[in-house]
């Protein structure tokens, strides 16, 4: 088990804003910045959140970030179908002094 | 723009070593961290470390007794080394590299932003 806790699943039909959230501890989300990764099935996973709520080049503004002490959300706006993937939150852990990945969230478009 | 390509056995038996290698083609290799990240079959990823071009290393504590990554800067490659394996190690494998970022007054290095192809490494007898 993760210690980054995220939903096994959500849901959302297109067009309408989702959030996937992630709930960590003071020793990794708390003390430390959020990214999210977009794993389409087959594909390696994609960088769509660093340092919290920063979208690298490419990365649609319909991907957005948050944090909140130790949760952090990742929301994403006007769902399309092919924002059906599986994604993931990681945060540097202080403690285990390592790079804790959550256990993953699968995203399906109704 | 960088690209990852990696390569590597894909079939191994309990006990042998799994060797990986991943090369960089384009842009710059110095001054970047690159890492590992596995991923078993239908499970979620796990961090195995990186390493940056002065041979800085950051292990996963849970695998650090039978990992090495070790890099050449020459050769725009960087390697992952894992005895002793078993079953629990079969997973895909990831080479990336890691974006260096500045947040709270610390640099972070653990937002990979540019990934291989994978790598299906299976463990059976």
């Amino acid at each position: 088990q993760s210690v980054l806790t995220q939903p096994p699943s959500a849901s959302g039909t297109p067009g309408q804003r989702v959030t996937v959230s992630c709930s960590g501890s003071s020793s990794n989300i708390g003390g430390n910045s959020v990214n999210w990764y977009q794993q389409l099935l087959g594909t390696a996973p994609k960088l769509l959140i660093y340092s919290n709520n920063q979208r690298p080049s490419g990365v649609p503004d319909r991907f957005s970030g948050s944090k909140s002490g130790a949760s952090a959300s990742l929301a994403i706006s006007g769902l399309q179908s092919e924002d059906e993937a599986d994604y993931y939150c990681t945060a540097w852990d202080d403690s285990l002094n390592v790079v804790m990945f959550g256990g993953g969230t699968k995203l399906t478009v109704l | 723009q960088v690209q990852l390509q990696q390569w590597g056995a894909g079939l191994l038996k309990p006990s042998e070593t799994l060797s990986l290698t991943c090369a960089a083609y384009g842009g710059s290799f110095s001054g970047d961290f690159w890492g590992w990240i596995r991923q078993p079959p239908g499970k979620g990823l796990e961090w195995i470390g990186e390493i940056n071009h002065s041979g800085i290393i950051f292990y996963n504590p849970s695998l650090k007794s039978r990992v090495t990554i070790s890099i050449d800067t020459s050769k725009r490659q960087f390697s992952l080394k894992l005895t002793s394996v078993t079953a629990a190690d079969t997973a895909v494998y990831y080479c990336a590299r890691a974006l260096t970022y500045h947040y709270d007054r610390h640099d972070y290095h653990d937002a990979f932003d540019i990934w291989g192809q994978g790598t299906m490494v299976t463990v059976s007898s």
